[in-house]
């Protein structure tokens, strides 16, 4: 089983502030790494899927990059807003045949306006 | 637009019911997954399914039976449930096993065992 830790567990930033998330993960046997958005009483929603080293993806504000020689992965959201508040959950794939992905905790952030 | 969708919602049971949580999705994914998610603990695997007909045991397979007798729908059965199998419940679904889809999650089934 792989261990995928996320850092900080949570964090509180004021509107337009800049941000960035820790996604730690074991570099052997590598496959992808998987960002997803989850708000409060809705589903985890996808946000990135990461396979190449020095990987970087970009949605609107939120971006991530990828080192996979390290086992990292970070994600950025510049000029934060209130709707940006969420928990942030990065998953780490160990078998490429199954789909199977391994969660970190999470990072939950709270953007006051 | 419905993705995947999880009945019930919401559910209280007493020790040793029995109930079986359904998911069906209408995007014709071949792989599907049940999570259960407890405080401080990341998503979790509990059993998941490659296709119609086929099941496999997860992270967290204990106390837990599944079937996925139609593609588009998996279910998650609790024989006997125990107050350990708390928690809220999350079917996902991708078009295929393959480490470059993302999964498409459910709204979730918020369960507790009295």
């Amino acid at each position: 089983i792989l261990n995928v830790e996320q850092s900080p567990q949570s964090l509180h930033v004021q509107e337009g502030d800049s941000t960035n998330f820790t996604c730690s993960f074991p570099s052997s046997n590598f496959y992808a790494l998987h960002w997803y958005r989850w708000e409060t009483a809705k589903s985890p929603e996808a946000l990135f899927v990461m396979t190449l080293n020095g990987d970087e993806k970009k949605k609107g504000r939120i971006s991530a990059t990828l080192n996979t020689k390290e086992g990292y992965s970070y994600l950025y959201i510049k000029g934060s807003q209130p709707e940006d508040s969420a928990t942030y959950l990065c998953a780490s794939h160990g078998s490429s045949n199954t789909g199977k992905l391994i969660f970190g905790q999470g990072t939950t952030l709270q953007v006051k306006p | 637009n419905a993705g995947v969708t999880q009945t019930p919602k919401f559910r209280v049971l007493k020790t040793g019911q029995s109930m079986t949580l359904l998911c069906a999705q209408d995007m014709n994914h071949e792989y599907m997954y049940w999570y259960r998610q407890d405080p401080g603990m990341g998503l979790r695997l509990i059993h998941y399914s490659v296709g119609e007909g086929t099941t496999a045991k997860g992270e967290v397979p204990d106390g837990y039976n599944v079937s996925r007798l139609k593609k588009q729908n998996f279910l998650l059965g609790l024989e006997s449930a125990a107050p350990s199998q708390t928690s809220v419940y999350f079917c996902a679904s991708s078009s295929t096993g393959g480490f470059r889809q993302p999964q498409h999650f459910g709204d979730g089934t918020r369960l507790s065992i009295l």
